[in-house]
């Protein structure tokens, strides 16, 4: 069965404080992307990979950067961690090539709390 | 990126069926159509994808006229745990490297 693991479900920081979300999947897919979900705007994409070392930003990247060193694993750093970065963060994954071509894989998703 | 619309939200009682309409005037010829569902607490998953006519799973049937402009997902007979948000997605194929755009959404109330 796929899937998409993330490093917490519920998780509480302070404010200036550096957060890792980490996010790993067993599908040797080449696609990761990061998602935050706030009630009412749906999801928006932060950053996404393509490939090993490579990063693309998203919609809404300011305050956040990726690492993606190994092929199964995606990182999004929140560098200093603010208030408004309190929200649910989900991470997805896909495969380059094939049909069904758009079916994303999410991770259960972490809820951020930043205080 | 084709940009979609759909209902912010829809209520429906038990055993009735559902019709989720999208629209996506600017779908391109490479473009499919995706629809993904998200529980409360859950992150989104995939319930079925189409290119043109019709397409049937065991979890929906999604329906494409020929203009491609608008789509429609059905799910027969809703039971309350088919409350969940649904997503309308138009992506490009064959590239693997565009991302998927979700919007808000329609959010589905199944009551009893």
């Amino acid at each position: 069965d796929v899937k998409v693991t993330q490093s917490s479900r519920y998780l509480v920081k302070r404010t200036g404080e550096k957060v890792f979300l980490e996010c790993v999947q067993d599908m040797d897919h080449e696609n990761m992307f990061w998602y935050r979900q706030d009630p009412g705007l749906g999801l928006r994409l932060i950053y996404f990979s393509y490939d090993v070392k490579m990063k693309e930003k998203g919609d809404i990247p300011e305050g956040y950067s990726v690492s993606r060193e190994k092929k199964e694993r995606f990182s999004l750093i929140l560098e200093s961690a603010s208030t408004n970065q309190t929200s649910m963060y989900l991470c997805a994954s896909r495969t380059g090539t094939g049909v069904p071509y758009n079916e994303q894989f999410f991770g259960p998703g972490t809820r951020l709390t930043v205080l | 990126l084709a940009k979609t619309t759909q209902p912010i939200s829809m209520d429906s009682y038990e055993g009735q069926e559902v019709n989720i309409t999208c629209s996506h005037n600017n779908i391109a010829t490479n473009d499919y159509i995706t629809w993904y569902q998200q529980f409360p607490s859950q992150g989104p998953r995939f319930i079925i994808q189409g290119y043109k006519t019709k397409v049937t799973n065991e979890v929906a049937s999604l329906f494409i006229p020929a203009d491609r402009k608008s789509s429609t997902l059905s799910l027969p007979r809703v039971s309350l745990s088919d409350t969940a948000v649904y997503y309308c997605l138009v992506g490009e194929s064959p590239s693997g490297n565009t991302p998927l755009v979700f919007g808000k959404g329609t959010r589905l109330s199944v009551i009893a």
